[in-house]
């Protein structure tokens, strides 16, 4: 059983540029968390997908940021017209249910680079 | 919102014990956390406890749980230098949707 898959390991895009990470995760697994890791911090909360369905973006921010979670495929997070302040490791995690008492599996993380 | 502090550094040398704390604001947390996340890797879960418990002991790690002052620490045993690595604490948030809260994590450095 292969563990969260994200891919693609290291991204590096120019500003202005779109940047798409993906996310596959465990088999099973239909609840996908994605966090942003900046520089010497600790990984903030972004948003919670569902199986076509959007849970919790209350760490998203406003403008540029989008996530999805297709009924196929994996979950793809968007970021439109990247900044030098975007880049940071974006982690995904993925959990069978959504309860207090599930535990969440991460992946190795995509590391973005704008330039 | 939401808040979990911990210290940013700790150095132990190789076979002394570690001890990692962690405080944490949201005192509807139900399950706690520990992940480990060593040089560019991603996080891997350590261990976790219940909030209805006080101690919990995995082989050379115990959680310990102060529920009344919001404080959880991690001791490991017998430190080793595949410890060093970044220890992060993660409360379950109280919203219900799963979500952790991170600390900025502790960086543990095991010196021979």
């Amino acid at each position: 059983n292969a563990g969260v898959m994200q891919n693609p390991r290291h991204l590096v895009r120019r500003r202005g540029q779109e940047a798409r990470l993906r996310c596959s995760p465990m088999k099973g697994h239909s609840h996908v968390y994605w966090y942003r890791q900046l520089p010497e911090e600790g990984l903030k909360f972004m948003v919670y997908l569902q199986k076509e369905n959007i849970i919790d973006e209350s760490g998203m921010p406003k403008e540029r940021f989008s996530a999805e979670f297709p009924k196929e495929g994996p979950s793809i997070l968007r970021i439109q017209q990247v900044v030098r302040g975007d880049s940071a490791a974006y982690f995904c995690a993925s959990s069978r249910t959504g309860g207090d008492d599930t535990e969440a599996f991460f992946g190795q993380g995509t590391r973005l680079t704008v330039v | 919102g939401e808040d979990v502090e911990q210290s940013l550094f700790l150095s132990v040398r190789e076979g002394d014990s570690s001890v990692i704390n962690c405080t944490y604001t949201d005192s509807s947390s139900t399950y706690l956390y520990w992940y480990k996340q060593e040089p560019g890797a991603g996080l891997q879960l350590l261990t976790y406890i219940f909030s209805n418990m006080d101690m919990k002991q995995d082989q050379r790690l115990t959680v310990l749980l102060n529920k009344k002052d919001k404080h959880l620490s991690l001791r490991i045993a017998d430190t080793q230098t595949g410890d060093s690595a970044i220890y992060f604490c993660a409360p379950r948030g109280s919203s219900n949707t799963g979500k952790l809260i991170f600390g900025q994590g502790t960086t543990l450095q095991v010196k021979p």
